[in-house]
């Protein structure tokens, strides 16, 4: 029973480049969320997705960050031109419905932007 | 401006004793709650919900009170274990709307 799937799990790249971090969702799961984690703002909510459509984008940052579902079974986000400010541990969550129900969290992919 | 606020970043309990975690937020129409313990290297798992119908809820070892009138959550854990040390994250939300996350409360259970 195979949880959310998130790669890479680490990625170190320099400013500039662009990133991309994929999530496979939880089979029969149709809500995806992408969290940033860090030190200052802790846990912060930058997308969720149900049925595929983004719902609220309202926590990505800049422009420079850009979410997709192509399938109901995987997302990417996806950040360009990468910046330093941008390092942080990156979480995907799925889930069954909608906002109600609790969600399943990926292990991350920690990033470092040089 | 947090919504969700967890003032103690770090605890220490003792094996066999009671860990109480607490948890306040400000906004009042938030209507269910949710206790996340996150490992190191891990994604938060989910451990307890509480809807605000209620003001206890329980399951083994874990117990999650709220207070509406204090706009305040507790988890206890009794008795603690090693494995329990985590760091525990309270989740609120209001319906229609994301879940907010604390900071997060650090516990070390020490053998």
């Amino acid at each position: 029973d195979a949880g959310v799937i998130q790669s890479p799990r680490h990625e170190v790249t320099e400013m500039g480049q662009e990133v991309t971090l994929r999530c496979k969702l939880i089979s029969g799961h149709n809500s995806l969320f992408w969290y940033r984690q860090t030190m200052m703002r802790g846990l912060e909510l930058l997308i969720y997705f149900n049925n595929n459509v983004p719902i609220d984008d309202s926590g990505m940052p800049e422009d420079r960050f850009s979410a997709k579902m192509p399938n109901a079974s995987f997302s990417t986000l996806k950040i360009q031109p990468s910046e330093p400010r941008d390092s942080a541990v990156y979480f995907c969550a799925s889930s069954l419905g909608d906002h109600n129900q609790p969600q399943h969290f990926g292990d991350g992919t920690r990033l470092s932007i040089l | 401006d947090q919504q969700v606020k967890q003032n103690s970043p770090s605890l220490s309990v003792q094996e066999g004793r009671i860990s109480i975690l607490n948890c306040d937020y400000t906004n009042s129409m938030f209507d269910y709650f949710l206790w996340y313990k996150k490992y190191p290297a891990e994604g938060p798992t989910f451990l307890i919900s509480i809807s605000s119908i209620k003001d206890k809820n329980e399951d083994g070892r874990f117990t999650v009170f709220l207070n509406k009138s204090a706009k305040h959550l507790s988890l206890h854990i009794v008795p603690s274990q090693p494995g329990d040390s985590a760091v525990y994250f309270c989740a609120a939300r209001y319906y229609g709307q994301n879940f907010v996350f604390g900071p997060g409360t650090r516990l070390s259970v020490l053998p």
